[in-house]
Order: structure tokens, then sequence, then C-alpha cells
């Protein structure tokens, strides 16, 4: 059974850090990865989506990289900015069976002014 | 282009009701996806259509149902409501079944009193 587990489950820096964000996964037999932004209350937004085949992806201050032997991702964050407060939510897609997609419980970020 | 969007936002039911969600896809798009997210966790999978036929179940009772219409709009039923059913309940669309991106909507936040 495939488990996503993301640390820390809380992270507070002072704005203009660059901050990782990990995500670890128990099977490595994967279709891809996906990045996710949650604000409280609210539904996700899709941040970065990264192929089974793919080391990394990148999207503005945004980038995330895949190590699928290891099962692991990172999101990496530059220049923080308050904005960027939200919960960090990483979700793979296994092979086999149904396409669903299996979530880690999120990493919530505040990024104080 | 709307996005998936997902009626009501709001629900408040009495345990023992019965409830309807719905959701409507990106245009195009022909794979529905329903979640469950539960405060301070991931949501978890409940059903996935695709060509309005159930391609995956998640582990949740027979109280919930889902169908798909010829539109691909998707509709979410849980019978005899329990207080634990409270919870953010999110629809995901996609283009096909093994496109691997997924886009959500805003969500229906359900309480049950």
């Amino acid at each position: 059974k495939q488990e996503v587990t993301q640390i820390p489950a809380a992270l507070s820096v002072p704005e203009g850090e660059n901050l990782v964000l990990n995500c670890s996964f128990t099977d490595s037999a994967i279709y891809n990865l996906q990045w996710f932004r949650q604000d409280p209350g609210k539904g996700l937004t899709s941040l970065l989506l990264i192929q089974s085949s793919q080391r990394e992806q990148t999207s503005g201050r945004l980038n995330a990289s895949l190590d699928k032997s290891s099962g692991r991702s990172t999101l990496y964050i530059a220049a923080s900015q308050p904005g960027d407060s939200a919960t960090y939510l990483c979700a793979v897609i296994p092979q086999g069976g149904s396409e669903k997609l299996v979530f880690g419980k999120g990493t919530k970020l505040t990024v104080n002014p | 282009d709307a996005g998936v969007t997902q009626s009501p936002t709001h629900l408040i039911k009495t345990r023992g009701q019965h409830v309807t969600l719905r959701c409507s896809p990106i245009s195009g798009h022909k794979s529905v996806s329903w979640y469950q997210q539960v405060l301070g966790q991931g949501p978890q999978f409940i059903f996935q259509y695709y060509e309005k036929e159930e391609r995956g179940r998640g582990n949740f009772p027979d109280r919930f149902s889902a169908r798909q219409f010829p539109n691909y709009s998707s509709e979410l039923n849980v019978n005899a409501l329990l207080l634990g059913d409270s919870a953010l309940y999110l629809c995901a669309s996609s283009l096909a079944q093994r496109q691997q991106s997924y886009t959500f909507g805003s969500g229906t936040r359900l309480t049950v009193v």
C-alpha cells in the first residue's frame, strides 16, 4: 500500500528566505508526482507535475525534484513571500489499479513579513 | 474557460439525512474523481469515473455512491449521514483516464450535526 509522508508538518520562516519542503513515498512504482497548494478552507491548486521519467520541474520561484528510486521529492521555494503562506500537499499516482492520487498530510507554511 | 465547479459550497445536514454533491468538470475533461478531506488530513480518494463508468473506488462504506452523466458532470451521494462524514469534499477532473494532471474544484464543505 502506497503511503506518502511530508516533513515538516509545519514551518514558519521570515520573508525572503529560501526553503525546502520534503515528501517521501513508500513504493517507487508511480506514474507521476504532483505538488498542490491549499489555502485555508479552499480547494487545491496544482503547482507542479513531475512525470515518473523526469527529475525536476520548475515554475517561477518553485522547483520540484523527484528521485523515484529513493522515494523522495522536494519542493524548493525561492525568496519566500507572505503570499506563499498556505498548506502544501504532495501526491503520487501509484502504478496499477485505479488512477487515484495518494496524498500526504501536507506541510503548513507561514511566511512572516 | 470555467474551472471545475462544485455545488453547493457549504451544506449543513442532520445525522441520518441524505446529501447530494455536484461537480462540473472542465470542458472536454472526461474523468471525474471525488475526494474527502477531513480537517488536518490530506484528501482521501472516494471514486473515479471515466466515460460514465466507475473506474475506481476507495475504502468508503456503501453509503457513498456516485455517478457520471453524459455531459461528464458528476454527483456524489451520501446516505445515512454520520457526524464523521463532516469534511471538505473535493472534485477533480482530467482529460482522460490516463491523463496525469488533475484540476480540483473549490470543494463543498459538509457539516453534519
